[in-house]
């Protein structure tokens, strides 16, 4: 069974800040994995898509790496700013299986 | 390009009462996946309707059922409603879990 483990649960850095959030997956067999942003009490947005045979993406100051047989992703936020205080979320699609599985999230707080 | 609807933003429901969330889909995707959240959680499988008909489903009881209809839309009921059902529910669409997932901004229910 898929477990995605999110670490660290929460963060908190002053502004400007480069910063890391870390995606575990105990599966490798993945179709792909994918990050979000969730504002409080609102819907997902998503970040970027890596495919399985993709080793990052990038779109803005997002960076997104996917090790897939180490089970790892990183999300790589260059010069945080106050508006990316959001909980981010990674999830995988497994193969052959429709159930997109989701870690707890980290909530990050960016502080001016 | 409209992304994901879901209706209504919020419920209140009492205990034992039914309820019926409804979302439409991206224009161009065609299965449509649904979701619970609770509070500090990541969200969780609840089925995948494709083609009119229930592809997969997570590990929740029979209460939770679903339709989709030939425009693709979608409906998740809930019957005899117990607190623990209060969450926000999420609804995901895609052409195909290969290109990701785009969610709705999903339903507040709260069960009293």
């Amino acid at each position: 069974k898929q477990e995605v483990t999110q670490i660290p649960a929460a963060l908190s850095v002053p502004e400007g800040e480069n910063l890391v959030l870390n995606c575990s997956f105990t599966d490798s067999a993945i179709y792909n994995l994918q990050w979000f942003r969730q504002d409080p009490g609102k819907g997902l947005t998503s970040l970027l898509l890596i495919q399985s045979s993709q080793r990052e993406q990038t779109s803005g100051r997002l960076n997104a790496s996917l090790d897939k047989s180490s089970g790892r992703s990183t999300l790589y936020i260059a010069a945080s700013q106050p508006g990316d205080s959001a909980t981010y979320l990674c999830a995988v699609s497994p193969y052959n299986n429709n159930d997109m599985r989701f870690g707890a999230g980290t909530r990050l707080t960016v502080k001016p | 390009d409209a992304g994901v609807t879901q209706s209504p933003t919020h419920l209140i429901k009492t205990r034992g009462q039914q309820v019926t969330l409804r979302c439409s889909p991206k224009s161009g995707h065609d299965t449509v996946s649904w979701y619970q959240q609770a509070l500090g959680q990541g969200p969780q499988f609840i089925f995948q309707y494709y083609e009119e008909e229930e592809r997969q489903r997570g590990n929740f009881p029979d209460r939770f059922s679903g339709h989709q209809f030939p425009n693709y839309s979608s409906e998740l009921n809930v019957n005899a409603l117990l607190l623990g059902d209060s969450a926000l529910y999420l609804c995901a669409s895609s052409l195909d879990s290969i290109y990701g997932y785009t969610f709705g901004s999903g339903t507040r229910l709260t069960v009293v």
